[in-house]
């Protein structure tokens, strides 16, 4: 069993709606991250979480450590949203989800 | 912001030669580097930490000898892969910690050994 479980595995959403993805992690964690990487493969940092809620534009964050449990919220997603999300717990190292495949269709 | 520039993003050696690849820390020193391996539709797997000044720690089940890692600056840290082979094939990423904010991690090199 993977330290880190990601659901779902691939997501395919139509232009606006409201997109979540769910992670579950099994380890002690000091912050969870969550990252965005685009088909060429960069990754960038999204948010690192350690407690309650983070908001950046429309993408919101959240973490509940007593269930061991984040969620990734998108508003209004876009075709430009399409990435794979991944989620990153760090403990004594970093363990990530295998991510989620987002594609956001016109 | 703080920012690691990692080159070459993608490079095709032969099979046999060795590949040398930066991340260079910009506006921060990078004291910690992780470097990362991801293989397609898999996850990122941790292969080592380097230190500024002191020998990387490898994760287990990678090679110290066929991944080397220097981290002689605390703003320059490079993986040179030695006599490549197409198992090698696979994108490496590097990522250093910021005081208080997290991760930053370089934008990747795509590795093609033929």
């Amino acid at each position: 069993k993977n330290e880190v479980e990601q659901s779902p595995q691939n997501l395919t959403a139509q232009e606006g709606e409201f997109i979540t993805i769910n992670c579950s992690y099994s380890v002690g964690i000091s912050a969870l991250h969550w990252l965005q990487q685009h088909p060429g493969g960069g990754i960038v940092s999204l948010f690192m979480l350690s407690s309650g809620k983070k908001k950046h534009g429309r993408l919101i964050a959240t973490i509940n450590i007593q269930e061991k449990h984040s969620s990734l919220h998108i508003t209004a997603s876009h075709p430009r949203d399409s990435a794979v999300y991944i989620c990153a717990a760090r403990g004594n190292q970093f363990y990530f989800g295998t991510g989620t495949s987002l594609t956001v269709i016109p | 912001g703080a920012v690691v520039s990692q080159h070459p993003s993608w490079v095709i050696c032969k099979s046999g030669t060795s590949v040398k690849i930066e991340c260079r820390s910009l506006d921060f020193q990078a004291t910690t580097m992780f470097w990362y391996r991801q293989f397609p539709k898999q996850s990122l797997m941790l292969m080592a930490t380097s230190n500024e000044g002191s020998k990387a720690t490898y994760e287990q089940g990678v090679e110290k000898d066929k991944f080397l890692i220097n981290h002689a600056s605390l703003t320059l840290s490079t993986l040179t892969v030695t006599s490549a082979h197409p198992e090698d094939s696979s994108f490496y990423i590097c990522s250093a910690p910021l005081t208080g904010y997290g991760y930053t991690f370089g934008s990747g090199t795509r590795l093609t050994v033929v």
